[in-house]
């Protein structure tokens, strides 16, 4: 079926990187533009970043420019979330989910900034 | 970069209708904004129930329709049913590159 996998969440701390995966089964990801969204605890929904079908358009928020880092792989079905300069207010579930109307969602990854 | 607003919070009746508002700082909200709604509940993803401003996927109960409303998107729900309770976001594109989320709805049915 149609479906993502998030991964590669976990704790670090702040100024350091994580990168997160986003697994793509059940459909031709190379076909989709995609997005990353996240969700700090208890609180709403942020949108984070897109990336066109073939990786050459890219645009994130405000919140997130210039220190994370949209990439795919469409030969491997996946999408990446380079996150550098971490901040404690990054701590998150991040979602991937796929452009065309927005479904999937993944199950999420938490990532945790802390010290 | 926009800013979305929802109403915080609303309660209905089991049967009755609600509708939930999605309204942008750069003004009316247009089909072009592509409006999409989502419902999530406690420990889960988000679920889309409503895209390009009205249109349902095939999980999306018929009592759940969008439209736009004095410059605004909206979510109706007719016949509110207990497991409609839930967190409902609104998520407006703006020419496609940049997506802004509401602030969510907290949707009591009581």
């Amino acid at each position: 079926q149609v479906q993502l996998v998030e991964s590669g969440g976990g704790v670090v701390q702040p100024g350091r990187s994580l990168r997160l995966s986003c697994a793509a089964s059940g459909f031709t990801f190379s076909s989709y533009a995609v997005h990353w969204v996240r969700q700090a605890p208890g609180k709403g929904l942020e949108w984070v970043s897109v990336i066109s079908y073939d990786g050459s358009n890219k645009y994130y928020a405000d919140s997130v420019k210039g220190r994370f880092t949209i990439s795919r792989d469409n030969s491997k079905n996946t999408l990446y979330l380079q996150m550098s300069s971490l901040r404690v207010e990054d701590t998150a579930i991040y979602y991937c989910a796929r452009d065309k109307w927005f479904d999937p969602w993944g199950q999420g990854t938490l990532v945790t900034v802390s010290s | 970069q926009a800013v979305v607003t929802q109403e915080p919070s609303l309660t209905v009746s089991p049967g009755g209708t609600v509708t939930l508002t999605c309204g942008s700082s750069t003004g009316t909200v247009t089909s072009g904004h592509s409006p999409y709604w989502f419902q999530q509940k406690p420990g889960q993803a988000p679920r889309t129930l409503i895209y390009d401003t009205n249109n349902k996927h095939s999980w999306t109960p018929a009592r759940f329709s969008g439209s736009l409303l004095e410059g605004k998107a909206a979510l109706t729900l007719s016949g509110a049913q207990p497991e409609d309770e839930a967190e409902y976001y609104c998520l407006l594109s703006y020419r496609g590159a940049s997506w802004v989320f509401g602030g969510g709805t907290k949707l009591t049915v009581l």
